[in-house]
Protein backbone atom coordinates (compact mmCIF):
# COMPACT_ATOMS: atom_id res chain seq x y z
CA UNK A 1 0.00 0.00 0.00
CA UNK A 2 1.05 3.87 -0.42
CA UNK A 3 2.47 5.65 2.66
CA UNK A 4 1.03 8.95 3.41
CA UNK A 5 3.29 11.88 2.35
CA UNK A 6 5.01 14.03 4.60
CA UNK A 7 7.96 16.61 3.97
CA UNK A 8 11.20 14.77 4.24
CA UNK A 9 12.59 18.11 7.13
CA UNK A 10 11.13 20.71 8.54
CA UNK A 11 13.20 23.42 10.89
CA UNK A 12 12.33 26.49 12.94
CA UNK A 13 13.62 28.43 15.63
CA UNK A 14 13.15 28.05 19.66
CA UNK A 15 10.10 30.06 20.19
CA UNK A 16 8.91 29.73 16.81
CA UNK A 17 5.44 27.22 15.48
CA UNK A 18 5.64 24.70 12.75
CA UNK A 19 3.71 22.82 11.14
CA UNK A 20 4.16 19.20 9.77
CA UNK A 21 1.64 17.73 6.73
CA UNK A 22 0.59 14.53 5.96
CA UNK A 23 -1.50 14.17 2.85
CA UNK A 24 -3.76 11.43 2.06
CA UNK A 25 -6.29 10.37 -0.38
CA UNK A 26 -10.80 9.87 0.44
CA UNK A 27 -9.59 6.04 1.59
CA UNK A 28 -7.47 7.09 4.73
CA UNK A 29 -6.94 10.64 5.50
CA UNK A 30 -9.29 12.67 3.97
CA UNK A 31 -12.27 10.22 4.68
CA UNK A 32 -11.76 8.98 8.19
CA UNK A 33 -10.66 11.59 11.37
CA UNK A 34 -8.30 8.49 12.98
CA UNK A 35 -5.05 10.29 11.96
CA UNK A 36 -2.47 10.13 14.63
CA UNK A 37 1.26 11.49 15.17
CA UNK A 38 4.12 9.80 16.19
CA UNK A 39 7.34 11.59 17.80
CA UNK A 40 10.45 9.47 17.71
CA UNK A 41 14.00 10.37 19.49
CA UNK A 42 16.92 9.00 17.39
CA UNK A 43 17.65 5.23 18.96
CA UNK A 44 14.35 5.50 20.92
CA UNK A 45 10.86 3.70 20.71
CA UNK A 46 7.94 5.98 19.07
CA UNK A 47 6.07 7.84 21.17
CA UNK A 48 2.24 8.79 20.51
CA UNK A 49 1.97 12.46 20.48
CA UNK A 50 -1.79 12.82 18.90
CA UNK A 51 -4.51 10.84 17.58
CA UNK A 52 -8.14 10.92 16.02
CA UNK A 53 -6.69 13.98 14.22
CA UNK A 54 -6.25 16.36 17.95
CA UNK A 55 -6.53 14.34 20.34
CA UNK A 56 -3.70 14.40 22.70
CA UNK A 57 -2.93 11.62 25.09
CA UNK A 58 -2.27 12.19 28.71
CA UNK A 59 1.27 13.82 29.96
CA UNK A 60 1.63 15.19 26.18
CA UNK A 61 2.69 19.11 26.23
CA UNK A 62 -0.27 21.14 24.72
CA UNK A 63 2.52 22.76 22.72
CA UNK A 64 1.92 19.71 20.20
CA UNK A 65 -1.65 19.97 18.20
CA UNK A 66 -3.28 18.31 15.56
CA UNK A 67 -6.36 19.22 12.30
CA UNK A 68 -7.24 18.27 9.37
CA UNK A 69 -8.58 19.48 6.33
CA UNK A 70 -9.84 17.93 3.57
CA UNK A 71 -6.71 14.96 2.50
CA UNK A 72 -4.40 16.84 4.71
CA UNK A 73 -3.83 16.27 8.18
CA UNK A 74 -0.77 18.60 10.32
CA UNK A 75 0.46 18.33 13.34
CA UNK A 76 1.34 21.92 14.87
CA UNK A 77 4.34 22.43 17.44
CA UNK A 78 4.65 26.09 19.20
CA UNK A 79 6.82 27.15 21.50
CA UNK A 80 9.53 25.02 19.52
CA UNK A 81 11.99 23.87 22.27
CA UNK A 82 15.35 21.69 21.36
CA UNK A 83 14.18 18.59 22.62
CA UNK A 84 11.51 18.54 19.91
CA UNK A 85 14.06 17.79 17.46
CA UNK A 86 13.05 14.22 16.58
CA UNK A 87 11.28 12.32 13.64
CA UNK A 88 7.38 13.17 13.80
CA UNK A 89 5.48 10.34 11.44
CA UNK A 90 1.66 10.44 10.85
CA UNK A 91 -0.56 7.31 10.46
CA UNK A 92 -4.05 6.64 9.35
CA UNK A 93 -6.88 4.52 9.19
CA UNK A 94 -7.41 2.86 5.76
CA UNK A 95 -10.22 1.20 4.15
CA UNK A 96 -7.50 -0.34 1.61
CA UNK A 97 -5.62 -2.88 3.56
CA UNK A 98 -6.22 -4.17 6.91
CA UNK A 99 -3.18 -2.47 8.19
CA UNK A 100 -3.43 1.10 8.95
CA UNK A 101 -1.12 3.45 7.00
CA UNK A 102 2.33 5.30 7.73
CA UNK A 103 3.82 8.50 6.41
CA UNK A 104 7.64 8.24 5.39
CA UNK A 105 8.61 10.81 8.13
CA UNK A 106 9.42 14.10 8.86
CA UNK A 107 13.05 15.32 10.18
CA UNK A 108 12.16 18.74 12.48
CA UNK A 109 15.61 20.39 13.32
CA UNK A 110 15.47 23.29 16.02
CA UNK A 111 17.88 25.54 14.88
CA UNK B 1 3.61 0.48 34.64
CA UNK B 2 3.31 -1.05 31.13
CA UNK B 3 6.34 -2.52 29.56
CA UNK B 4 7.12 -4.76 26.53
CA UNK B 5 10.64 -5.85 25.82
CA UNK B 6 11.23 -7.27 22.70
CA UNK B 7 14.16 -9.77 22.27
CA UNK B 8 15.46 -12.74 19.81
CA UNK B 9 17.56 -10.01 17.17
CA UNK B 10 20.70 -10.39 15.57
CA UNK B 11 22.96 -11.18 12.59
CA UNK B 12 20.95 -13.91 10.74
CA UNK B 13 22.58 -15.09 7.47
CA UNK B 14 19.93 -14.61 4.26
CA UNK B 15 17.55 -17.27 3.95
CA UNK B 16 17.49 -18.67 7.33
CA UNK B 17 14.80 -18.23 10.15
CA UNK B 18 14.53 -16.15 13.79
CA UNK B 19 11.98 -15.57 15.63
CA UNK B 20 11.53 -12.18 18.19
CA UNK B 21 9.45 -12.19 21.58
CA UNK B 22 7.76 -9.23 22.90
CA UNK B 23 7.68 -9.71 27.11
CA UNK B 24 4.44 -7.59 28.10
CA UNK B 25 3.79 -6.72 31.85
CA UNK B 26 1.66 -4.19 33.86
CA UNK B 27 -1.72 -5.34 32.17
CA UNK B 28 -3.99 -7.77 31.05
CA UNK B 29 -2.03 -9.25 27.84
CA UNK B 30 -4.82 -11.46 26.98
CA UNK B 31 -7.39 -8.30 26.36
CA UNK B 32 -5.15 -6.54 23.28
CA UNK B 33 -4.43 -7.36 19.94
CA UNK B 34 -0.28 -6.71 19.14
CA UNK B 35 1.73 -5.57 16.63
CA UNK B 36 4.55 -5.96 15.15
CA UNK B 37 6.55 -2.75 13.10
CA UNK B 38 10.20 -2.77 12.00
CA UNK B 39 12.35 0.85 11.11
CA UNK B 40 15.13 -0.21 8.83
CA UNK B 41 18.46 2.12 9.11
CA UNK B 42 17.29 5.70 8.57
CA UNK B 43 13.96 4.48 7.23
CA UNK B 44 10.42 5.21 8.62
CA UNK B 45 8.28 2.74 10.26
CA UNK B 46 6.66 -0.50 8.64
CA UNK B 47 3.83 -1.99 10.20
CA UNK B 48 4.78 -6.08 9.47
CA UNK B 49 1.01 -7.04 11.09
CA UNK B 50 -0.65 -7.60 14.32
CA UNK B 51 -2.45 -10.30 16.36
CA UNK B 52 -5.79 -9.62 17.58
CA UNK B 53 -6.85 -10.88 21.32
CA UNK B 54 -8.47 -14.49 20.98
CA UNK B 55 -11.67 -12.58 21.95
CA UNK B 56 -11.47 -11.48 19.26
CA UNK B 57 -10.54 -14.62 17.12
CA UNK B 58 -6.76 -14.29 17.78
CA UNK B 59 -6.09 -13.68 13.67
CA UNK B 60 -3.33 -12.06 12.27
CA UNK B 61 -2.79 -9.30 9.33
CA UNK B 62 0.41 -9.21 7.42
CA UNK B 63 1.91 -6.77 5.43
CA UNK B 64 2.56 -7.76 1.69
CA UNK B 65 6.00 -7.21 2.37
CA UNK B 66 6.43 -10.28 4.40
CA UNK B 67 3.16 -12.48 3.94
CA UNK B 68 3.92 -15.75 3.57
CA UNK B 69 7.33 -15.88 5.22
CA UNK B 70 6.28 -13.88 8.96
CA UNK B 71 3.89 -15.72 11.30
CA UNK B 72 2.70 -13.61 14.38
CA UNK B 73 1.49 -15.55 17.33
CA UNK B 74 0.90 -15.16 20.98
CA UNK B 75 0.95 -16.96 24.36
CA UNK B 76 -1.14 -15.58 26.66
CA UNK B 77 -0.26 -17.42 29.77
CA UNK B 78 3.27 -16.30 29.33
CA UNK B 79 2.00 -12.35 27.72
CA UNK B 80 4.41 -12.89 25.11
CA UNK B 81 3.72 -12.00 21.35
CA UNK B 82 5.75 -13.76 18.88
CA UNK B 83 7.42 -13.03 15.35
CA UNK B 84 8.48 -16.15 13.15
CA UNK B 85 10.27 -14.87 10.34
CA UNK B 86 11.50 -17.37 7.54
CA UNK B 87 13.30 -17.28 4.52
CA UNK B 88 15.16 -13.78 5.78
CA UNK B 89 16.13 -11.50 3.16
CA UNK B 90 19.01 -8.73 3.55
CA UNK B 91 15.90 -6.68 3.22
CA UNK B 92 14.43 -7.76 6.39
CA UNK B 93 17.23 -5.59 8.02
CA UNK B 94 15.89 -3.40 10.48
CA UNK B 95 15.24 -2.68 14.37
CA UNK B 96 11.75 -4.58 15.25
CA UNK B 97 9.01 -2.85 17.88
CA UNK B 98 6.13 -4.61 19.27
CA UNK B 99 3.53 -2.72 20.60
CA UNK B 100 0.10 -2.15 22.86
CA UNK B 101 -2.68 -0.40 20.62
CA UNK B 102 -4.78 2.11 22.04
CA UNK B 103 -6.97 1.42 18.88
CA UNK B 104 -5.52 -1.11 16.51
CA UNK B 105 -7.49 -1.08 13.50
CA UNK B 106 -6.90 2.97 13.74
CA UNK B 107 -3.62 2.61 14.24
CA UNK B 108 -3.18 4.02 17.42
CA UNK B 109 -0.60 2.70 19.61
CA UNK B 110 0.34 4.16 23.24
CA UNK B 111 3.06 1.74 24.34
CA UNK B 112 5.63 0.50 22.33
CA UNK B 113 9.02 -1.62 23.11
CA UNK B 114 12.68 -0.17 22.84
CA UNK B 115 13.16 -2.81 19.72
CA UNK B 116 15.37 -5.19 18.86
CA UNK B 117 17.75 -5.12 16.08
CA UNK B 118 17.94 -7.79 12.85
CA UNK B 119 20.78 -7.97 10.81
CA UNK B 120 20.22 -9.67 7.64
CA UNK B 121 23.87 -10.50 6.28
CA UNK B 122 26.15 -13.34 5.11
Amino acid sequence: QSALTQPASVSGSPGQSITISCTGTTSDVGGYDYVSWYQQHPGKAPKLIIFDVSDRPSGVSNRFSGSKSGYTASLTISGLQAEDEADYFCSSYTTTSNLALFGGGTRLTVL
Amino acid sequence: EVQLVESGGGLIQPGRSLRLSCTASGFTFGDYGMSWFRQAPGKGLEWVGFIRSNIHGGTAEYAASVKGRFTISRDDSKSIAYVQMNSLKSEDTAVYFCSRPLKLVQGVFDYWGQGTLVTVSS
